[in-house]
């Protein structure tokens, strides 16, 4: 069955270096997401891309992320300035359509950690 | 604007016993509503989806919910538990509209399944 699939598993980072997070979402999906999850608090969306642009984000989704599709394949998540609260489980999602018509598939997430 | 509230956040039963996890949920649009199941180390695995059709959802591994329009819920049940329902379990929400497949969800619901 396909997956979705992240890497690293878990990232260990100092404050202030930038970090890119990978996904590869199942293979004839078109929509792909980004959320993550701060430790004890509720999963929260991040950004939504479509059609090589992003389709939504959020307020927390700010200057300092940014998402590409460098090939056919790969979906990334870039922090640029890494702060201490950026420490959190990122979990990567795919689709086939949106607008709730098809579920989403998760990846099973990458833990990063801000010293 | 859209809300999931998990009444539990842990709930514990004995194997062979009934599972009832709560979710309500407030939305401005008709929602669709999902539950996932999250093993530890593992992705969010749907368990079932409500998109307007059928009230009662049948999903995976014997599980079930039932959308009440009139209660704004959505709870998940299942007759007899098993030792591997033991997981995290997450009350989740698409709002539709212009929403580009933004889920929004609730804080989890830990299940513990005593022998």
């Amino acid at each position: 069955e396909p997956e979705v699939t992240q890497t690293p598993s878990h990232q260990v980072t100092q404050m202030g270096q930038e970090v890119i997070l990978r996904c590869v979402p199942i293979s004839n999906h078109l929509y792909f997401y980004w959320y993550r999850q701060i430790l004890g608090q509720k999963v929260e969306f991040l950004v939504s891309f479509y059609n090589n642009e992003i389709s939504e984000k959020s307020e927390i989704f700010d200057d300092q992320f940014s998402v590409e599709r460098p090939d056919g394949s790969n979906f990334t998540l870039k922090i640029r300035s890494t702060k201490l609260e950026d420490s959190a489980m990122y979990f990567c999602a795919s689709s086939g359509a949106h607008r709730g018509l098809r579920e989403q598939y998760f990846g099973p997430g990458t833990r990063l950690t801000v010293t | 604007a859209q809300s999931v509230t998990q009444l539990d956040s842990h709930v514990s039963v004995s194997e062979g016993t009934p599972v009832l996890l709560r979710c309500n949920y407030s939305s401005s649009y008709s929602p669709s509503l999902f539950w996932y199941v999250q093993h530890p180390n593992k992705g969010l695995q749907l368990l079932l989806k409500y998109t307007s059709a059928a009230t009662l959802v049948k999903g995976i591994n014997g599980f079930e919910a039932e959308f009440k329009k009139s209660e704004t819920s959505f709870h998940l049940t299942k007759p007899s538990a098993h030792m591997s329902d033991a997981a995290e379990y997450f009350c989740v929400a698409n709002a539709g509209g212009t929403s580009y497949g933004k889920l929004t969800f609730g804080q989890g619901t830990i299940l513990t399944v005593h022998p």
